[in-house]
């Protein structure tokens, strides 16, 4: 059974940092594209990240390149989401998704974590 | 950026009737459209890929169609646990995969 364990939500001031994880399991972790979609409180679905699982490619939605990094280690099966320099616009619940692909950029999440909350305020 | 329009934003239905959503595209986008359920509190479900192919456990009565900008989603008799909000997203332009706005099925 595919499970997909996110943490490392919180509050944080607006220009702080936070990194989220995601644990995976069930699957060959290294061989999939991963990504993290996010939404806002009462709001739709939002990409944020991904990456390939040839672990050749990461890729970024334009809101959160250059403040956002993506990271995997294969060797623990987790995928991670490091946020710097984090707006109030980046508060909401951040899921981890894993990819029906193993490599390129992501194209359809066939399972997904239960999410893990951001609140940036002050 | 692709931009996916879902109709309607929300609507009401009995237990039993058809419920049909469609979504277009602001661009062909070929057969890359799949559909999402999303339970209130709940992280989203894969339910349709590739316009029209059922994803393994859902139910048959959930139906895609659809090629091209204008993609349908089908329930054919609504049930209870079908109460929910439904996201259609494409994956043809990718990156960035994008998303519809949703729509919100309620009860009558």
């Amino acid at each position: 059974e595919v499970q997909l364990v996110e943490s490392g939500g919180g509050l944080v001031q607006p220009g702080g940092s936070l990194r989220l994880s995601c644990v995976a399991s069930g699957f060959t972790f290294s061989s999939y594209v991963m990504s993290w979609v996010r939404q806002a409180p009462g709001k739709g679905l939002e990409w944020v990240s991904g990456f390939s699982g040839s672990g050749s490619g990461t890729y970024y939605a334009d809101s959160v390149k250059g403040r956002f990094s993506i990271s995997r280690d294969n060797s623990k099966n987790t995928l991670y989401l490091q946020m710097n320099n984090v707006r109030a616009e980046d508060t909401a619940m951040y899921y981890c998704a894993k990819d029906f692909s193993v490599a390129g950029p992501p194209t359809l999440f066939d399972y997904w974590g239960q999410g893990t909350l951001v609140t940036v305020s002050s | 950026d692709i931009q996916l329009t879902q109709s309607p934003s929300s609507l009401s239905a009995s237990v039993g009737d058809r419920v049909t959503i469609t979504c277009r595209a602001s661009q062909s986008i070929s057969s890359y459209l799949n559909w999402y359920q999303q339970k209130s509190g709940k992280a989203p479900r894969l339910l349709i890929y590739a316009a029209s192919s059922l994803q393994s456990g859902v139910p048959s009565r959930f139906s895609g169609s659809g090629s091209g900008t204008d993609f349908t989603l089908t329930i054919s008799s609504l049930q209870p646990e079908d109460f929910a909000t439904y996201y259609c997203h494409q994956s043809y332009y990718s990156p960035p995969p994008t998303f519809g706005g949703g729509t919100k099925v309620e009860i009558k």
